[in-house]
């Protein structure tokens, strides 16, 4: 079945670094991707999207790009703040399989500090 | 935000009794998902709901059931919870199943002692 693999965290950064969270994925179709950011105490927020291959999503300065031939979707961002800390997740949905639900992987803590 | 609620935040029960958590929403969203989050996990679907009395399973489905009444509402009860329900639930709408979209309420801690 599908599924979507995330690297690991704690990720520890300082201020105005580069960030970078890979996920890859596993489907069968074509799903639609997305991150997701928990802030402390908080539900998952829609950060940004990708329905098709080669598309980039991009919101408060991250970005995404799908990437079919290496089944990725990497989060960057070249200055993090620490208003960034966060836990972000990946996540796809395929509407033509398993019913379209979104599956998540594990999540990745990210702290910045000052 | 899609103006999801969810009652109560926090609940401490004990081994062996039901346990009923609510979501509320007030975006008419057809969709609903019930998803538990553990450490190590990220979230995982318990169960979903495609309208007004139509829900199935999801992956971790075992020990709990839901109801769906009406389109604003979205019930999971733990029928007789065990330690290891011990998990933060988090309740999600969305306008369509797959594709776009989920948003999420802030979640219930729950702890089964």
């Amino acid at each position: 079945g599908n599924s979507v693999t995330q690297m690991e965290g704690p990720v520890t950064l300082s201020e105005e670094a580069f960030l970078t969270i890979n996920c890859t994925y596993t489907a069968t179709g074509y799903p639609s991707l997305f991150w997701y950011v928990q802030y402390p105490g908080e539900g998952l927020q829609l950060l940004l999207k990708a329905t098709k291959a080669d598309d980039k999503g991009s919101n408060k300065g991250f970005e995404a790009t799908y990437r079919k031939e290496t089944t990725s979707f990497h989060l960057e961002k070249g200055s993090v703040q620490v208003s960034d800390s966060a836990v972000y997740f990946c996540a796809l949905s395929d509407k033509y399989n398993q019913g379209g639900k979104l599956i998540f992987g594990q999540g990745t803590e990210l702290s910045v500090k000052p | 935000d899609a103006g999801i609620t969810q009652s109560p935040r926090h609940k401490v029960t004990e081994t062996g009794t039901p346990v009923t958590l609510r979501c509320h929403q007030t975006e008419n969203h057809r969709y609903m998902y019930w998803y538990r989050q553990d450490p190590g996990h990220g979230l995982r679907l318990i169960h979903y709901s495609y309208g007004v009395k139509d829900t199935d399973k999801g992956e971790v489905s075992d020990g709990y059931s839901v109801s769906r009444s009406k389109t604003e509402d979205f019930l999971l009860t733990l029928e007789s919870a065990t330690s290891s329900q011990t998990s933060v639930y988090f309740c999600a709408t969305g306008t369509a199943l797959g594709g776009t979209e989920a948003f999420f309420g802030q979640g219930t801690r729950l702890t089964v002692v």
